[in-house]
């Protein structure tokens, strides 16, 4: 089936440090999202994207994120700084359009701040 | 608050059984009740999904059973076999048209013995 594909895979850095996610989504999806996942915990939704824009982000979506997808290429999600909270992973997803519900997840980025 | 509350956590059922999970909700407004299974390694799928208008939805092996007046809806998986262990995510979606925002539930590890 369709593809969502995230690099890296794992990441580790320190508190402080700039780290940003790459995301590969399926080739004719329109809509992007961010969730986050902390150990043992259900994934919550970080920011939707489309067209350009973040057209919805919860209150996880603090203001050391962005994300954007320049000129087509990947959609990403970077975390400037990262504090040791920021430890999850991270899973893009895409869909062909916005009241689908049919997401494709990526397999997630694991990020490690230590 | 979570908006989406799912039990058991984890759940051994042997071949050929069928395996039950449930999920609740607060928000009445929302309007797309999708199963989510991922296997280890790998990105949630999307395995079968319910609009409101409904109170069951089958899929082969796979039903879903919805409540409205109750808040509730769960997965029912029939004649269980060992290739369905895996964790179960329940979600439900708030808006339109910005885009699918998801609110999962924290997952069920279903383990299915032979």
């Amino acid at each position: 089936g369709p593809k969502v594909l995230q690099i890296p895979s794992h990441q580790i850095i320190d508190m402080g440090q700039m780290v940003t996610l790459n995301c590969d989504p399926v080739s004719n999806h329109l809509y992007f999202y961010w969730y986050k996942q902390i150990l043992g915990q259900q994934m919550e939704f970080l920011v939707n994207f489309y067209n350009g824009k973040v057209m919805e982000k919860s209150k996880l979506f603090k203001d050391q994120f962005s994300v954007e997808r320049p000129d087509g290429s990947y959609f990403t999600l970077k975390i400037q700084p990262t504090a040791l909270e920021d430890s999850a992973v991270y899973f893009c997803a895409s869909s062909l359009t916005g009241n689908t519900g049919q997401l494709y997840f990526g397999e997630g980025s694991k990020l490690t701040v230590l | 608050q979570q908006q989406v509350r799912q039990s058991p956590q984890s759940l051994t059922v042997w071949e050929g059984e069928t395996a039950i999970l449930n999920c609740s909700y607060e928000d009445s407004t929302f309007d797309y009740f999708p199963w989510y299974h991922q296997f280890p390694g790998e990105s949630p799928a999307l395995l079968i999904a319910i609009r409101p208008v409904s109170n069951k939805k089958e899929d082969g092996r796979f039903t879903i059973f919805f409540n409205k007046r109750e808040k509730k809806f769960s997965l029912h998986i029939a004649d269980s076999q060992p290739g369905d262990s895996a964790t179960y995510f329940c979600a439900a979606r708030a808006g339109q048209g910005t885009g699918s925002k998801l609110s999962f539930g924290k997952g069920a590890k279903l383990t299915v013995s032979p």
